[in-house]
């Protein structure tokens, strides 16, 4: 059964710093890698998807990189901004899964002005 | 373009009453989703359907029926409600065409407690 881990659960910086968010998965037959972000009482909005024959995605100050055989991705946050405060979730498309994915359960961010 | 839409957006029910958490997407997304959301559980999977009149569990589907009659609507029904049910319930769709490269749309969300 894939488990998907996130690290540290929650994070608070000062605005301004680069910071790295961590997602690690047992099993790598995956089929891509999907980053969220979550306010409060919200829904789920995708910021960056990787397929498992990519190695990294970016998008504006978010970079993304994917490391299947070792199970690893990491989310790279550039200039921390207090309107990136928000819990960033890990998700894990399956390989036969037809598009389903397993959740990590999130880092809670909180960028202070 | 509304995405995925869920109805309703919060609900109370009493343990034993039934009830159906609406989703609808208007992307015409073959794959659908249900998950539910528990503080210090992350998202689980409920249900799924890989296109009209296909459905199949996911981790943790007891106590819900789905069922797929269009490729729009995928409607999670509660037949027993119990106080273990208390949650967020997310809908989800995405299709595997070249261009969506599957990525997943998510609802809103439903708040329901379970009394």
């Amino acid at each position: 059964k894939q488990e998907v881990t996130q690290i540290p659960a929650a994070l608070s910086v000062p605005e301004g710093e680069n910071l790295v968010l961590n997602c690690s998965f047992t099993d790598s037959a995956i089929y891509n890698l999907q980053w969220f972000r979550q306010d409060p009482g919200k829904g789920l909005t995708s910021l960056l998807l990787i397929q498992s024959s990519q190695r990294e995605q970016t998008s504006g100050r978010l970079n993304a990189s994917l490391d299947k055989s070792s199970g690893r991705s990491t989310l790279y946050i550039a200039a921390s901004q207090p309107g990136d405060s928000a819990t960033y979730l890990c998700a894990v498309g399956h390989l036969l899964g037809y598009s389903t994915l397993t959740f990590g359960k999130g880092t809670m961010l909180l960028v202070s002005p | 373009n509304a995405g995925v839409t869920q109805t309703p957006k919060f609900q109370v029910l009493k343990t034993g009453q039934s009830m159906t958490l609406q989703c609808a997407q208007d992307m015409n997304h073959e794959y659908m989703s249900w998950y539910r959301q528990d503080p210090g559980m992350g998202l689980r999977l409920i249900h799924y359907s890989v296109g009209a009149g296909i459905t199949d569990q996911g981790e943790v589907p007891n106590g819900y029926n789905v069922s797929r009659s269009t490729t729009e609507d995928f409607p999670l029904r509660l037949l027993s409600a119990a106080p273990s049910q208390t949650s967020v319930y997310f809908c989800a769709s995405s299709s595997d065409s070249q261009a969506e490269k599957n990525i997943q749309y998510f609802g809103a969300g439903t708040r329901l407690s379970v009394l």
